[in-house]
């Protein structure tokens, strides 16, 4: 079974405006890590945002926020007041005990529109 | 900190052939990984290790091997290179295997497979 579960292969997004990339995670371990990363055309991997299961408050960076709701088993990404620079693939991410890899996602693919 | 390189940017090959891709970090982190990115099938994981004299199979080893003789260095060998193996690769490190340790990628090392 899928660990995580990006159901969006592909969004479209006005620029200036706000866009939600959707992850949903399976896990039994009461710990965990969920991560969002991005990849800009030009290839590389690019660390977003952090979110702990036992972490109280939503994770916020910048224009960066993640939308935790551990009892439906979602780590929302919401990119707000978007720009063209923002189009990339998103990728969510989960690490469950300690000295396990990280499990990704496949994906979504986001383009800011002008 | 040059961060986590990888070594070649970009290689072809004939099937049958084996090389070594290469992968250093300079941030003394004891963990690190090899992923292969394939169109529409996210971030799978080949090997993993928890620091020097320690490796693991991820989800997809068959056709490499890994050894990690220092902290520094964790190069992915192609045993005998096959079609299937096209793709661009990734070395991530962090720097331990905690939950919350976020982990930070290689620019990435395209293969193709002839």
């Amino acid at each position: 079974a899928q660990k995580i579960t990006q159901t969006q292969p592909g969004m479209f997004v006005q620029e200036k405006e706000a866009v939600t990339l959707d992850c949903t995670y399976d896990t039994s371990d009461p710990s965990y890590g969920l991560f969002w990363y991005k990849q800009p055309s030009s290839g590389e991997m690019i660390f977003l945002i952090y979110q702990g299961s036992y972490d109280q408050q939503n994770a916020t960076e910048g224009r960066y926020s993640l939308n935790f709701q551990k009892a439906r088993k979602s780590a929302n990404l919401v990119i707000s007041a978007s720009q063209l620079g923002d189009s990339a693939m998103y990728f969510c991410a989960m690490r469950e005990a300690i000295n396990t890899p990280l499990v990704f996602g496949k994906g979504t693919r986001l383009s800011v529109i002008a | 900190n040059a961060g986590v390189t990888q070594t070649p940017k970009f290689q072809v090959l004939k099937t049958g052939q084996s090389m070594t891709l290469q992968c250093a970090q300079d941030m003394n982190h004891e963990y690190m990984s090899w992923y292969r990115q394939d169109p529409g099938m996210g971030l799978r994981l080949i090997h993993y290790s928890v620091g020097a004299g320690i490796t693991d199979q991820g989800e997809v080893p068959n056709g490499y091997n890994v050894s990690r003789s220092t902290t520094e260095d964790f190069p992915l060998r192609l045993l005998s290179a096959a079609p299937s193996q096209t793709s661009v690769y990734f070395c991530a490190s962090s720097l331990a295997g905690g939950r919350k340790e976020t982990q930070y990628f290689g620019p990435g090392t395209r293969l193709l497979v002839l």
